[in-house]
C-alpha cells in the first residue's frame, strides 16, 4: 500500500529559529496536507495543497506540493513556544466520493531544553 | 460551528470485552470517516460512509470490528472481542465531499489491559 516518508521524525527547536520538514511518497498523490496535533486532540489542517509546484502561506508556515507529486514541504518560520506539538503530512487521491487521508508517523517538535 | 463530537473521551477495558464509540459529524457533511491512531503512528483510515453507505472498509478487521450509520448522521464503531492490540485513540472526521472540509474530532482513548 501506499507510504509516507516523514523526516525528521523528532527535533527541538529555541524560540525565534525557522523549522523544516518534508514528505516523501512511493506513489503519487493529487493533494498533500500538513496537519498539526496537540496531546489529547484530533489533527487540525493547517495547509492544504493542490496543485504540483504550489507554494502556499499560512502566517508563519510554508508548505510547497512537490513537481513530481511525490513529495511536500513544510517551513515554520520564527519558532514560538506553541508550536510545539506534532505534524504530520497527509496525501489524498480523490475521485468521486473518494477521499481518504494516508498520514506519515509525524514530525514532533519540542522546545530545546 | 459545532465541530465533530466523539464520545466517551477515555475507556480502559479488558482484552475479550466489548466496547462501542460514537461520533456525531458536523451537520450536513455527508462523508464521515473512522480513523485509528496507534501512539507513536499517524492516523489510518479503518472506514469511510458516504451517507449512510460504506464507501471504504478495506482497511477494517472485520472479524472483530464493525461500524454503523443507520441515518446518515451519526455513526458508531464496536470491538468485539478486543484485543491489546486495538489500544490506540479512535478519530472520527466529517466533511462536506470527500475531498475538502476534513475536520477530525478529539478522538477516543481506548486502552486494553
Amino acid at each position: 500500500g501506499q507510504q509516507l516518508n516523514q523526516s525528521p521524525q523528532s527535533m527541538f527547536i529555541q524560540e525565534g529559529e525557522d523549522v523544516s520538514m518534508n514528505c516523501t511518497s512511493s506513489s503519487i498523490f493529487n493533494t498533500w496536507l500538513w496537519y498539526k496535533q496537540d496531546p489529547g486532540e484530533g489533527p487540525v489542517l493547517l495547509i492544504a495543497l493542490y496543485k504540483a509546484g504550489e507554494l502556499t502561506s499560512n502566517g508563519r508556515l510554508t508548505a510547497q506540493f512537490g513537481i513530481t507529486r511525490k513529495d511536500s514541504f513544510l517551513n515554520i518560520s520564527a519558532s514560538i513556544p506553541s508550536d510545539v506539538g506534532i505534524y504530520f503530512c497527509a496525501g489524498m487521491n480523490y475521485g468521486g466520493s473518494q477521499g481518504n487521508l494516508i498520514f506519515g508517523k509525524g514530525t514532533k517538535l519540542s522546545v530545546k531544553p | 460551528e459545532a465541530g465533530v463530537a466523539q464520545s466517551p473521551r477515555y475507556k480502559i477495558i479488558e482484552k475479550r470485552q466489548s466496547v462501542a464509540f460514537w461520533c456525531n459529524p458536523i451537520s450536513g457533511h455527508a462523508t464521515l470517516y473512522w480513523y485509528q491512531q496507534i501512539l507513536g503512528q499517524g492516523p489510518k483510515l479503518l472506514i469511510q460512509f458516504q451517507n449512510n453507505g460504506v464507501v471504504d472498509d478495506s482497511q477494517l478487521p472485520k472479524d472483530r470490528f464493525s461500524a454503523e450509520r443507520l441515518k446518515g448522521v451519526d455513526s458508531t464503531l464496536k470491538i468485539q472481542p478486543a484485543k491489546l492490540e486495538d489500544s490506540a485513540v479512535y478519530l472520527c472526521a466529517s466533511s462536506p465531499r470527500g475531498a475538502d472540509g476534513y475536520t477530525f474530532g478529539s478522538g477516543t482513548r481506548l486502552t486494553v489491559v
